[in-house]
């Protein structure tokens, strides 16, 4: 069965500090990878989607990167971090059959930038 | 540009109140149209899912939702709410186009149900 893992569960960073999240995915090949940022009262916002090895897409400019350096592991970094980085971020996948059997979600990283 | 509003933030209701939360879509194209709780402390569940057909889909817990194309609306609905439902509930569109299928959330709604 497909699972999927993402560390750490919580992270307290200091201003300025780099940040660098992961998540794999097992029992599946060629996912579809996403990276989403859950703050309070914001619901759930697409940060970065990826097809395939190599392959980001960003949705919105901000102060992270992804990149997906293996099939089934996809990073989400950052040089420099901002207050406004703290929120919960979730990794999840999909497969390339239109999403049709759902979006699975990894346990999610609560970031706080102090 | 593609968009999923939900029109409730929060809702508070009594248990045995029938629920209906709203949301509505603006997305090219097929879509497909999703419903996501979370549980205090819990990971993102699926709740039930629309691709095609029947446009009153049934999901787990009770819960049912109606695609209703000319409204671009996916409404969840629940006659009966208990305790246990207390959660924050998102809906959420998925459209294929350009090889991509990206899904959209809404900003959420969260469901206090009170005894």
């Amino acid at each position: 069965s497909q699972t999927i893992h993402q560390w750490p569960a919580t992270l307290v960073q200091p201003v300025g500090s780099p940040l660098s999240l992961e998540c794999t995915v097992e029992g599946t090949s060629n996912p579809n990878l996403y990276w989403y940022r859950q703050a309070a009262g914001r619901g759930l916002q697409l940060l970065f989607y990826s097809v395939g090895i190599g392959q980001i897409s960003s949705e919105v400019p901000q102060n992270l990167s992804a990149s997906r350096p293996q099939d089934r592991q996809f990073i989400l970094s950052s040089k420099k971090l901002l207050l406004s980085d703290s929120g919960f971020y979730l990794c999840a996948w999909s497969g390339k059959n239109r999403g049709r059997y759902g979006y699975t979600f990894g346990s999610g990283t609560r970031l706080t930038v102090v | 540009a593609q968009s999923v509003s939900q029109h409730n933030h929060h809702v508070i209701l009594s248990e045995a109140a029938s629920l209906e939360l709203g949301c509505n879509y603006s997305y090219g194209g097929t879509v497909n149209l999703f419903w996501y709780v979370q549980y205090p402390g819990q990971h993102l569940q699926l709740l039930l899912k629309y691709f095609s057909g029947d446009p009153l889909v049934k999901g787990i817990k009770g819960f049912e939702a109606e695609f209703i194309k000319s409204k671009f609306s996916f409404n969840l609905r629940k006659p009966s709410v208990q305790w246990s439902d207390t959660a924050e509930y998102f809906c959420a569109a998925a459209g294929f186009s350009g090889g991509y299928n990206k899904l959209i959330f809404g900003a959420g709604t969260r469901l206090a149900v009170h005894p």
